[in-house]
């Protein structure tokens, strides 16, 4: 069974610097993909950014970087000079064929 | 625009009445998933087709649910007899197939079910 954790109910971070959203996987398939996903308080889910199992490089995407340690089973979200619209949920999700999500994460940006 | 639409975005009804949902993927997508969010939860997979099968259904899913995509583009999600315990937020998701894993799902603004 595949199973996401994401250790952090909550994060505050101060406007323009970076924060760092935790999130640990288990699965026995060798093939995966690790997504994060935004979701302000509007509901929709914002895709951000994908890491493939076997992607030799970490994963970024503009603001967004994905710190993956495949062997700690770790995939981190590193969210650099954050803005004010950053708050949000954000949950990490790993997929086979259907998303297997965690519990998510409550960030808050402080001006 | 053409992203994933949900039709009722709120809906509220009493005990043991039955709703149904609708979603609207991505005209060029022909896998569609459905889950479902309680509060402080993440998403939970219930439910997914490639065009007009349905490919896998979770345990979450009971008897009670039911999903169908008749044509291969939209989808409807009943609830039969409902439950306080069916209030949550369905979401909506659509994606193309393909191999590998990366097959961005886009979701839709999600229906948000209230059981009195």
């Amino acid at each position: 069974a595949q199973k996401i954790t994401q250790t952090q109910p909550g994060m505050f971070v101060q406007e323009k610097e970076a924060v760092t959203l935790d999130c640990t996987y288990d699965t026995s398939d060798p093939s995966y993909g690790l997504f994060w996903y935004k979701q302000p308080s509007s509901g929709e889910m914002i895709f951000l950014i994908y890491q493939g199992s076997y992607d030799q490089q970490n994963a970024t995407e503009g603001r967004y970087s994905l710190n993956f340690q495949k062997a700690r089973k770790s995939a981190n979200l590193v969210i650099s000079a954050s803005q004010l619209g950053d708050s949000a949920m954000y949950f990490c999700a790993m997929r086979s064929e259907k998303l297997v999500f965690g519990k998510g994460t409550k960030l808050t940006v402080n001006p | 625009d053409t992203g994933v639409s949900q039709d009722p975005r709120h809906k509220i009804t009493k005990r043991g009445q039955n709703v149904t949902f609708r979603c609207d993927p991505i005209s060029e997508h022909n896998r569609l998933y459905w889950y479902r969010q309680t509060l402080g939860q993440g998403p939970e997979f219930l439910t997914y087709f490639q065009n007009e099968a349905q490919l896998e259904k979770s345990r979450l899913l009971s008897d009670r649910f039911s999903a169908e995509r008749p044509k291969g583009s939209f989808s409807t999600l009943e609830i039969q007899r409902t439950e306080q315990g069916d209030s949550a937020m369905y979401l909506c998701a659509s994606s193309s197939s393909g191999t590998g894993y990366y097959n961005e799902q886009f979701f839709g603004p999600g229906t948000r079910l209230t059981v009195l």
